[in-house]
């Protein structure tokens, strides 16, 4: 089976740096991806996980744990338009098969 | 740009009506998927399709079918569509190939009564 757990709700102030876990049990793993989904609109790719280790992409860093099951999507210099769903999903065995989402952690950004 | 477009953004069926929900991909992707969203449940795979004239069952096939007759088209069908069906539907596509994203469409919003 596979499960897939992350914070149901954060809330952080602009211009702060919130950190939203993922944790998960997958029979295989072939890589962590984030999705960005705002009210109403599609999931949107942000970062994608294979190796252990840190990947930055501006405002956006994820790292993953292999070991650990763990993944972590970083946002800094927070802005009111990251208020949004952030979705952790994981890709087992084999290789080609599609993506296993968590529920998604909403994030609110206050002034 | 990858796009990947749903027949409709708002949907009203009433109990027992067939209810054809059509994705359109421009980027030959091979991999499509249908998903549906609903509040605390998340995103649960529905169907998917590696390629023309295949499919394949996802978490919760039960109510639904597809069809794939075109690379670029996906169609997700309720035979008799139910109250418990209202929900978002979201389509998907990629490449094969476990580095590659899924780009979704903006979903279609249905509601049955």
């Amino acid at each position: 089976g596979q499960n897939i757990d992350q914070p149901t709700e954060m809330t952080a102030t602009e211009g702060a740096i919130v950190q939203i876990n993922c944790t998960y049990q997958t029979s295989g793993f072939n890589g962590l991806f984030w999705y960005q989904q705002h009210a109403g609109e599609a999931p949107t790719f942000l970062s994608y996980n294979v190796l252990d280790g840190l990947e930055e992409k501006g405002r956006f860093s994820s790292f993953l744990s292999r070991s650990k099951g763990y993944s972590y999507l970083l946002l800094k210099e927070l802005q009111m338009k990251d208020s949004a769903s952030y979705l952790c999903a994981v890709r087992g065995n084999p290789g080609n098969t599609p993506l296993v989402f968590g529920k998604g952690t909403r994030l609110s950004v206050i002034a | 740009d990858v796009k990947v477009t749903q027949s409709s953004r708002y949907l009203v069926k009433r109990t027992g009506e067939k209810v054809f929900l059509e994705c359109v991909q421009d980027m030959d992707h091979e991999n499509m998927f249908w998903y549906r969203q609903d509040p605390g449940l998340g995103l649960r795979l529905i169907y998917f399709s590696y390629d023309v004239k295949m499919k394949e069952k996802g978490d919760i096939p039960e109510g639904y079918s597809v069809s794939r007759e075109k690379k670029e088209r996906f169609s997700l069908i309720l035979e008799s569509a139910s109250t418990n069906q209202t929900s978002m539907y979201l389509c998907a596509s990629s490449f094969p190939g476990a580095a590659y994203e899924q780009y979704f469409g903006p979903g279609t919003r249905l509601t049955v009564t």
